[in-house]
């Protein structure tokens, strides 16, 4: 498998709820990002795990909440969202830090 | 603070043309640069490294450290080039430990006219 998968592909949720977004990878990377992609942006690091651990917060609001529980699996849990939070969440991975980085397709996230 | 500066917009070319598109950074290291390209309604891929300095899909970058650019090339543009392309920047294993996530440009949308 050399591809980076992340589900759902696409998420409608409140202001209230709770959800959660996955990526997966098994291609044996050690490292593991978070980015966020507004329309007609590029797309800004949210956060960094390195070995299964958080290595960069680029100061993200805490109702984003990052989890790494094995070296394949990635999550971002999300709460209370704000409207503006609606973007496309892309999950990359790489070799180890600062290799190249390997996106998966993204998920499309609206929050109402 | 690193940026990654792509001047042009948008891009457009005629099928058999050259293409250049333009990309300069700013970091005090060594930085470890990527040129992504996304084509539409497809996930961001890589298309090169800096480092490796192969061909991919004819296209060739190589970076100026003088003059702080990683500008991309390719002499002769084919209609299947139409997407948009983006300059990354990375810390760098050398860099004493900065950031390694990738810092983009804002991208440029090349259009291959046939």
């Amino acid at each position: 498998d050399t591809e980076v998968t992340q589900t759902p592909k696409h998420l409608v949720m409140g202001m209230t709820n709770k959800k959660s977004l996955k990526c997966e990878q098994h291609m044996g990377h050690r490292a593991m990002y978070w980015y966020k992609q507004k329309a007609k942006k590029p797309p800004e690091l949210m956060f960094v795990y390195s070995y299964e651990k958080l290595s960069i917060n680029e100061s993200v609001p805490s109702r984003f909440s990052p989890e790494c529980p094995n070296s394949s699996l990635l999550n971002l849990h999300l709460h209370a969202l704000q409207p503006e939070d609606s973007a496309l969440y892309l999950c990359a991975s790489s070799y180890e830090r600062y290799y190249e980085q390997y996106f998966g397709p993204g998920t499309r996230l609206t929050v109402t | 603070a690193q940026r990654v500066t792509q001047p042009e917009k948008l891009l457009s070319v005629f099928k058999g043309a050259p293409v250049e598109l333009k990309c300069n950074y700013s970091y005090s290291g060594s930085p470890e640069l990527f040129w992504y390209v996304q084509y539409s309604r497809q996930r961001l891929q890589l298309l090169l490294r800096h480092i490796s300095r192969e061909s991919i899909k004819g296209f060739t970058a190589d970076l100026n450290k003088g003059e702080t650019s990683f500008h991309l090339k390719k002499p002769f543009a084919q209609e299947e080039d139409s997407a948009m392309y983006y300059c990354a920047l990375s810390g760098g294993m050398y860099s004493g430990g900065g950031a390694d996530g990738l810092t983009f440009g804002k991208g440029t949308h090349l259009i291959i006219q046939p």
